[in-house]
């Protein structure tokens, strides 16, 4: 059962446009909430992440929108560039912890320049 | 670079082999995780140490198994090789206190199972 749900599975976004990557998750007690970011032939790398204590989050041109009414986050890449382009997952776990991450599936992104 | 290391990068061998992937988390990190990359299943959890103690298990099969030493770095032994086990294999590690949860992976071990 994927506990973590992520929508859609490849974007192609324009140079300058925004991506919007969806996921939704079931439990409750999940608490943390992590994108990743991973290049072909590298492994996942820690893009940005959020408590579910804020609604939104901002590191440059990455902003998390979180709804935990809804159970749903997204990651927001503005004015997209083509050295975005690679693959995005979202992630949840119980913060308190420590332990294992709950991956989306991944998003593949192309920005087109 | 994360910091975390990961041996070797890429390992083929034959069904029924087996394998060791060698794993040194960041410096000062108790924490670490195994994970399996493939396609069809996309990234799922193995196994992870704290501080030497096995602390939680995923999707780990039988044959594998796994263990962190006295100087934190960790080991995943893959047995009785079967073509499905190819994939890439990355290691985790994190910290501790509140940022804890910020799990820094390694560029993996991609397994070619022939």
């Amino acid at each position: 059962q994927q506990q973590v749900k992520q929508s859609p599975q490849s974007l192609i976004v324009q140079k300058g446009g925004i991506s919007i990557i969806n996921c939704a998750y079931e439990n409750t007690a999940f608490d943390y909430f992590p994108w990743y970011q991973q290049f072909p032939g590298k492994g996942p790398a820690l893009l940005i992440a959020i408590r579910p204590d804020v609604s939104e989050k901002k590191e440059g041109r990455f902003t998390i929108s979180f709804n935990k009414s809804a159970k749903q986050f997204s990651l927001h890449i503005m004015d997209s560039q083509p050295g975005d382009s690679a693959t995005y997952f979202c992630a949840a776990n119980r913060g308190s912890t420590l332990g294992r991450l709950y991956f989306g599936r991944g998003t593949q992104l192309t920005v087109w320049p | 670079d994360s910091g975390v290391t990961q041996t070797p990068k890429h390992l083929i061998t034959a069904t029924g082999q087996r394998v060791t992937l060698r794993c040194s988390p960041r410096s000062g990190d108790l924490s670490v995780y195994w994970y399996q990359q493939s396609l069809d299943q996309g990234l799922q959890f193995l196994i992870q140490y704290y501080n030497g103690e096995e602390r939680a298990k995923g999707n780990i099969l039988e044959r594998f198994s796994a263990q962190q030493f006295p100087d934190l770095h960790s080991e995943l032994n893959l047995s009785s090789l079967e073509l499905g086990d190819s994939a890439l294999y990355f290691c985790a590690s994190s910290g501790y206190g509140t940022r804890g949860n910020e799990q820094f992976f390694g560029p993996g071990t991609r397994l070619t199972v022939l």
